[in-house]
């Protein structure tokens, strides 16, 4: 167990709706980031947060959005869901003091179906 | 920005070894990462080089090239439960985030 907790571990829903996908960092983590696993790939970086603050962009797209609020925990939204948008989705976090050899722990994820 | 390539499948027998390769190009460094992955599960971590050289930890090593960009993890004794996908991970200049390749999926047989 990470200490990484992430939620629902399962959503099914149809093309054109809108999820929020919920993740609670390891305690005492400061950074949050969430990746995209679609089959055949790897994981896509989307979007980091540090202590609430936007730290660094991936590949997100104009539909999706994130925000980590005062607790630290993060969610990600997801909008106007298109069939591609299938994929596990992780995150991650890490104390982030700075250290290059800090290493990120991941949820379990939550595997998004859209039909 | 980074580019990371690593073969994407490879078998091997129980009790053999195998090497897994790592390739990379990035504008700025900050040390290589080896995650495992199960199907459908969490990548774990199982490996940092940020310096040249071999780091070794009980079946499982990885080994660092700076100036060459690249990297490979050598798994010892394999068991079937090393059956998994193996990340490699570039950390490049700035912030923390990692950034991933495709990932190699080794399939362990008796």
């Amino acid at each position: 167990d990470s200490g990484v907790t992430q939620t629902p571990k399962h959503l099914i829903t149809a093309t054109g709706q809108r999820v929020t996908l919920r993740c609670s960092p390891r305690s005492g983590d400061l950074s949050v980031y969430w990746y995209q696993q679609s089959l055949d790939q790897g994981l896509q970086f989307l979007i980091q947060y540090y202590n609430g603050e936007e730290r660094a962009k991936g590949n997100i797209l104009e539909r999706f959005s994130a925000q980590q609020f005062p607790d630290l925990h993060s969610e990600l939204n997801l909008s106007s869901l298109e069939l591609g948008d299938s994929a596990l989705y992780f995150c991650a976090s890490s104390v982030d003091k700075g250290g290059t050899n800090e290493k990120l722990f991941f949820g379990s994820g939550t595997q998004l179906s859209v039909l | 920005g980074q580019n990371i390539d690593q073969p994407t499948e490879m078998t091997a027998t129980e009790g053999a070894i195998v090497q897994i390769n790592c390739t990379y190009q990035t504008s700025g460094f900050n040390g290589l990462f080896w995650y495992q992955q199960h199907a459908g599960e969490a990548p774990t971590f199982l490996s940092y080089n940020v310096l040249d050289g071999l780091e070794e930890k009980g079946r499982f090593s990885s080994f660092l090239s700076r100036s060459k960009g690249y990297s490979y993890l050598l798994l010892k004794e394999l068991q079937m439960k090393d059956s998994a996908s193996y990340l490699c991970a570039v950390r490049g200049p700035g912030f923390q985030k990692l950034v991933f390749g495709t990932g190699t999926r080794l399939l362990v047989s008796p």
